[in-house]
């Protein structure tokens, strides 16, 4: 069965840029979607379909996935950024599908 | 403004039964992709079961034969029949939504909290 890692935990100082990978087989043919969730919150969608922003998300929020690879860059990090993040793929061959879920830690 | 609320959650022992509620407001539940997606104490997500806008079901293989999603279109609401509850169903279960060819899911309930406990 098809399996997204994540790595556990990111840390990073603040105004510095966190990249959060998500790892698959040939995940660049998928389309990756991630979410955000703070502690005792339900997740919100912060990218979607690789790349694209939902209304309401900050632009430093930015996605790219190629080959094996699927990527979430938050630029200018800030305290509030402290969270989970998960990322998900769910294609018409297959049921839903999170990963692991990766700490951001903002030093 | 689309809002997801769900009730039914408690404690309840091993083998019980219980029923999950997800009332859904400024949008149609039978037009959408509508899931419950738990999360164990300290866990990450776990996808559970599905229903698409056509009235198709499918289960995470730890729940098959166990859970029944369901939903009523006059109540706008989604439902999660749950039965013979195990220890490791013990978790905070989300409704979901997702829009067909996107596939993910853009709007999310608070949660409900189900502990199964002797």
């Amino acid at each position: 069965s098809y399996v997204l890692t994540q790595p556990p935990s990111v840390s990073v100082a603040p105004g510095q840029t966190a990249r959060i990978t998500c790892g698959g087989n040939n995940i660049g043919s998928k389309s990756v979607h991630w979410y955000q969730q703070k502690p005792g919150q339900a997740p919100v969608l912060v990218v979607y379909d690789d790349s694209d922003r939902p209304s309401g998300i900050p632009e430093r929020f930015s996605g790219s996935n190629s080959g094996n690879t699927a990527t979430l860059t938050i630029s200018r990090v800030e305290a509030g950024d402290e969270a989970d993040y998960y990322c998900q793929v769910w294609d018409s061959s297959s049921d839903p599908l999170f990963g692991g879920g990766t700490k951001l830690t903002v030093l | 403004e689309v809002q997801l609320v769900e009730s039914g959650g408690g404690l309840i022992q091993p083998g019980g039964s219980l029923r999950l509620s997800c009332a859904a407001s400024g949008f149609t539940v039978s037009s959408n992709y509508m899931s419950w997606v738990r999360q164990a104490p300290g866990k990450g997500l776990e996808w559970v079961s599905v229903i698409y806008s056509g009235g198709s079901t499918y289960y995470a293989d730890s729940v098959k034969g166990r859970f029944t999603i369901s939903r009523d279109n006059s109540k706008n609401t989604l439902y999660l029949q749950m039965n013979s509850l195990r220890a490791e169903d013990t978790a905070v279960y989300y409704c979901a939504r997702s829009i067909a060819v996107v596939l993910s899911f853009d709007y999310w309930g608070q949660g409900t909290l189900v502990t199964v406990s002797s």
